[in-house]
């Protein structure tokens, strides 16, 4: 099983910084990486696949980068409705697809 | 408009069984894979199993393999979830989730989940 672990736990940003997001997988997934948004009370969102490629409607100021294992989201310009948990998860090997733990981007 | 829609979960007795649906619209069901996720309370997302497009692919977690049946009917545009055995451990948001593919890959749409609560 290929465990995915995101640093750090949470983060404290204040709106219109930068956040950086990291997330680390236990072997290579190459590019098949994928970020969600959890807003609380609400479904997931994908933001991006294939590492870095947004997804329909996600606004620019997200952006994802990395492969391997080493992998990164970047929220530029933090607003408000952007405080919420963070999820990576590779789809490289099945079964299992696995989630990272989670980062909470909190004011 | 691309919809899940789930349903079935309740309160449970340990040991007992449950059936988790998933309606799907908006989109050519059987073009795509389609999995269950579930989150409890207050934790992360687990990845529980999933099916490809024509079902000729299955997978499970190993925290759920041997009691859990997924399924697909895709003359009716529908997933299922057979839960048996239940343990107070499933307790959790079960979410039914589009994938992006036909096997298995990103989740694309997802439902506004299904509570599922195992307890005496």
């Amino acid at each position: 099983e290929i465990v995915m672990t995101q640093s750090p736990a949470t983060l404290s940003v204040s709106p219109g910084e930068r956040a950086t997001l990291s997330c680390r997988a236990s072997q290579s997934v190459s590019s098949n990486l994928a970020w969600y948004q959890q807003i609380p009370g609400q479904a997931p969102r994908l933001l991006i696949y294939g590492a870095s490629t947004r997804a329909t409607g996600i606004p620019a100021r997200f952006s994802g980068s990395g492969s391997g294992t080493e992998f990164t989201l970047t929220i530029s310009g933090l607003q408000s409705e952007d405080f919420a948990v963070y999820y990576c998860q590779q789809y490289n090997n099945w079964p299992p697809l696995t989630f990272g733990g989670g980062t909470k981007v909190e004011i | 408009e691309v919809q899940v829609v789930e349903s079935g979960g309740a309160l449970v007795q340990p040991g007992r069984s449950l059936r988790l649906s998933c309606a799907a619209s908006g989109f050519t069901f059987d073009d795509y894979a389609m999995h269950w996720v579930r989150q409890a309370p207050g934790k992360g997302l687990e990845w529980v199993s999933g099916i490809s497009w024509n079902s000729g692919s299955i997978g499970y977690a190993d925290s759920v393999k041997g009691r859990f049946t997924i399924s697909r009917d895709n003359a009716k545009n529908s997933l299922h979830l057979q839960m048996d055995n239940l343990r107070a451990e499933d307790t959790a948001l079960y979410y039914c989730a589009k994938c992006s593919s036909y096997s298995y890959g990103d989740f694309d749409y997802w439902g506004q989940g299904t509570l599922v609560t195992v307890s005496s």
